[in-house]
């Protein structure tokens, strides 16, 4: 079946502009993570949303960083007056909400994002 | 406090010969770990997880991990390396406050030479 899908996968902008990454998860994922991933290092959590439960935004590194869920399937992350430091790969995950956090998650390919 | 450390940057296999990467974790309460792997412009791919059970759980690819709790550790191994399995790897385990969040580690680049 069709995994997690980002949009787009590549994205040059200059500092100053916003922008909008989107994310599909898999189908019947209830749960979604936005990470960010600076080269070659680990992953940075943002954001989770459950269901329609509230949002869990405590890795947004500021208030130009925002998402939203709508109809608990796709997913946008938008960034504010873009600065040269938000250059990374933004990459989203679905998961199962399996009890306890059993399930994996499932990622996507990432938007690497450019400000220049 | 929470943490996963991966102490290896980088480890180096000839391919053919037997890989570990290493794995050590501090949570309170019964850990929850996994293994993902990320291939060069690929997103992160889901390898094994150790819930509860048998101390060694097998994954896809070939690769295995064994829990060891006294250790508190979660090594990934794999009997025969393939050069195809250059990668870089990353252990997560469940944050004790919030089940739904993982805690990674800064992962390890595996590089297999022929």
């Amino acid at each position: 079946g069709a995994g997690v899908s980002q949009s787009p996968s590549n994205k040059v902008t200059e500092k100053g502009k916003d922008v909008e990454l989107r994310c599909d998860p898999i189908s019947g994922h209830t749960a979604l993570y936005w990470y960010r991933q600076s080269l070659g290092q680990g992953l940075e959590f943002l954001i989770y949303f459950q269901g329609n439960s509230a949002p869990d935004k405590s890795g947004l590194p500021s208030d130009r960083f925002s998402a939203e869920r709508t109809g608990g399937s796709v997913s946008t992350l938008t960034i504010q007056r873009t600065q040269q430091e938000d250059s990374a790969v933004y990459l989203c995950a679905s998961s199962l909400s399996l009890t306890g956090g059993q399930g994996e998650q499932y990622f996507g390919p990432g938007t690497r994002l450019t400000v220049t | 406090a929470q943490s996963v450390a991966q102490p290896e940057d980088q480890v180096n296999v000839a391919e053919g010969n037997p890989l570990t990467v290493k794995c050590t974790y501090s949570v309170s309460g019964n850990p929850y770990l996994f293994w993902y792997v990320q291939y060069p412009n690929r997103g992160l791919q889901f390898l094994l997880k150790y819930i509860t059970g048998d101390n060694l759980v097998k994954g896809s690819y070939g690769f295995e991990a064994e829990f060891n709790k006294s250790q508190t550790s979660f090594h990934l191994k794999k009997p025969s390396a393939l050069v195809s399995d250059s990668a870089l790897y990353f252990c997560a385990v469940r944050a004790s406050d919030r089940n739904y969040q993982l805690i990674w580690g800064a992962g390890t680049k595996l590089i297999i030479k022929p």
